[in-house]
């Protein structure tokens, strides 16, 4: 089974700061690693994933994340924060074997200040 | 394409009632979902379907709740008899095995019992 583990249920952050969002995963087999965003009253939105290859994906909104087998991690960073950036994200992981159902963390709530 | 699309977007209801919530996945995914996120236990997975059969419904939590895909375009998701503590926003989400491995997830529906 698989399981993840978000570092922090709310996250508050100064507009023009670093967006720092810590994740890390159990896996017995190679994960796909996801990011959502969820905005208030909305459904999830990917934000990027990583399945194969190159271990710095590039999301949406400037967000990117890095996969780090070693450390079994995939922190969610964006080097400046913007004011829409407020919402609560998800980091979710799947196996191949099990088809493509997630399991997702606890989830963070970012809070932008002005 | 018009994305997941769940109904209705609020439901409010009687202790005892019958609820049923409905999910349109996008065309030609063969993976369906249907997951709980409540302020508790976060976001569950209870059912998945892989070309419209139930392939794990060990989230579902009780007998009250059942869910069925009668055709790839369509799925539904019960509740009978309906209780206060399944107050919750329900997701219907999708996924491809041929076209990525991300779901993508409707704007859920907000259950209320009363």
């Amino acid at each position: 089974a698989q399981s993840v583990t978000q570092l922090g249920s709310h996250v508050s952050v100064s507009e023009g700061a670093l967006v720092l969002l810590r994740c890390n995963y159990s896996s017995s087999v190679p994960p796909y690693l996801f990011w959502y965003v969820q905005y208030p009253n909305q459904g999830l939105q990917l934000l990027l994933k990583y399945t194969t290859g190159a271990t710095l994906v590039k999301g949406i909104n400037g967000f990117e994340a890095e996969f780090k087998k070693s450390e079994t991690s995939f922190h969610l960073t964006k080097p400046s924060a913007h004011m829409s950036d407020a919402a609560e994200y998800f980091c979710a992981v799947s196996v191949k074997a099990a088809g493509n159902k997630l399991t997702f963390g606890g989830g963070t709530r970012v809070l932008v200040k002005p | 394409d018009a994305g997941v699309i769940q109904s209705p977007r609020h439901e409010v209801t009687e202790m005892g009632q019958e609820v049923t919530l409905r999910c349109k996945p996008i065309s030609g995914h063969d993976y369906l979902f249907w997951y709980r996120q409540t302020m508790m236990r976060g976001l569950e997975l209870l059912i998945y379907f892989n070309n419209n059969v139930p392939i794990d419904d060990s989230g579902m939590p009780e007998d009250r709740f059942s869910a069925k895909m009668p055709n790839a375009s369509f799925s539904t998701l019960k509740i009978q008899p309906s209780e206060p503590r399944d107050s919750a926003v329900y997701f219907c989400a999708s996924s491809s095995s041929n076209r990525g491995t991300e779901a993508f997830f409707g704007q859920g529906t907000r259950l209320t019992v009363v």
